[in-house]
Formats: C-alpha cells, sequence, structure tokens
C-alpha cells in the first residue's frame, strides 16, 4: 500500500526566500506525482503533475521534481510571496491496480512579509 | 469548463438524519473519485467510479455509507444516518484516464 510523507509539517520564511518542499512516497511504481495547494477553507489547487516518465515540471516560480528509485519529489518556490502561504499537498497515484490517489499531510508554509 | 462542481458547499444536521451529497464532474472524465478530509487522518479515499462503475469501496467507513453514479455527470455521497464523527470536508474529484486529478470546492459537513 503506497505511503506519502511530507516533511516538515510546517515552515516559516521570509518573503523573497527560495524555498524546497519535500515529499517521500513507498511504492516507486507510480504513475504520477500531484502537487496540490490548500488555502484555509478552500478545496484543493492542481499545481504540478509529473508523469512516470518524467523528471520535472515547471510553471512560473514553481518547479516540481520526481525521483522514483529514490521514491522522492521536491516542489521548489522560487521568490517567495506571502500569497503563496498555503498548505501544499503531495499525492502519489495511480499504482499497480489502485487508480486513486495517496496524500501526504502536507507542508503548512507561511511566507513573511 | 466550469470544473467539478459539489453541493451543497455547507451542511449543517443533526445526529440521526440523511445527509446526501452531490457531484458534477468535468465532463467527459471518465473516473470519479469521493475524499474525506478531516484534522485527524488528513484527506482519504472513500469510493472511486470508473465509467459510473464502482470499482473500489474499501474506503468507505461503514454501511451508513453509500455512492451512486447514475449517469457520467452526477453522483451522489450518502450518509444514513448521520453521526458527529462524520464532521469532516467531503470532496469530490475527476480525471481522464486517472491521471490529473481536478477537486472541486468540497463540502463542509457538519453533525451536530
Amino acid at each position: 500500500k503506497q505511503e506519502v510523507t511530507q516533511i516538515p509539517a510546517a515552515l516559516s520564511v521570509p518573503e523573497g526566500e527560495n524555498l524546497v518542499l519535500n515529499c517521500s512516497f513507498t511504492d516507486s511504481a507510480i504513475y504520477n506525482l500531484q502537487w496540490f495547494r490548500q488555502d484555509p477553507g478552500k478545496g484543493l489547487t492542481s499545481l504540478l503533475l509529473i508523469q512516470s516518465s518524467q523528471r520535472e515540471q515547471t510553471s512560473g516560480r514553481l518547479n516540481a521534481s520526481l525521483d522514483k528509485s529514490s521514491g522522492r519529489s521536491t516542489l521548489y518556490i522560487a521568490a517567495s510571496q506571502p500569497g503563496d502561504s498555503a498548505t501544499y499537498l503531495c499525492a502519489g497515484g495511480p499504482s499497480g491496480s489502485a487508480r486513486q490517489l495517496t496524500f501526504g499531510s502536507g507542508t503548512q508554509l507561511t511566507v513573511l512579509p | 469548463d466550469a470544473g467539478v462542481i459539489q453541493s451543497p458547499r455547507h451542511e449543517v444536521t443533526e445526529m440521526g438524519q440523511e445527509v446526501t451529497l452531490r457531484c458534477k464532474p468535468i465532463s467527459g472524465h471518465d473516473y470519479l473519485f469521493w475524499y474525506r478530509q478531516t484534522m485527524m487522518r488528513g484527506l482519504e479515499l472513500l469510493i472511486y467510479f470508473n465509467n459510473n462503475v464502482p470499482i473500489d469501496d474499501s474506503g468507505m467507513p461503514e454501511d451508513r455509507f453509500s455512492a451512486k453514479m447514475p449517469n457520467a455527470s452526477f453522483s451522489t455521497l450518502k450518509i444514513q444516518p448521520s453521526e458527529p464523527r462524520d464532521s469532516a470536508v467531503y470532496f469530490c474529484a475527476s480525471s481522464l484516464n486517472s491521471y490529473e486529478q481536478y477537486f472541486g470546492p468540497g463540502t463542509r459537513l457538519t453533525v451536530t
């Protein structure tokens, strides 16, 4: 069964810093790795999807990488802004016959002005 | 496309009452997922459908929970009878070929 872990659980940085959020997973046979953002009391917004044949994806100031052999993914945020403050969730899947996503518990990011 | 639509956005009900949550997936998507989010357990899958057929309902907590997908554009999650421990945010998500999943805004359920 897929397990996904995110460290740290919370992170506070000053505005302008570059930062990295970490995600690890146990089943390297995943088809893709998806990063989401969740604002308080809101739904999930998909940020980046890395398919198994890819190693990274970029969107604006965000870059996500995937290393299936080590069971790790990272989300890099460049030049952080207060508007980036949110909880970031990574989710692995599908894997094997399971089609659903398995979520990590998230990293709560606070960017201080 | 309007994205995944869920209704109601908020539901407050008394213990023992029946609750029905609704979801309209993105047109053309063939997978539909129901997730529940709580502070204690995070996001967990309840059930998912492929082409309107339930594939895996192992995450449904009890027989009090049931889900249906009568057609490609509509799904319901029903809780009968509801209990306070069912209080959570329930998300519906859809995808094409089970790859990138798109989430609805969620239904915040409070059972008193």
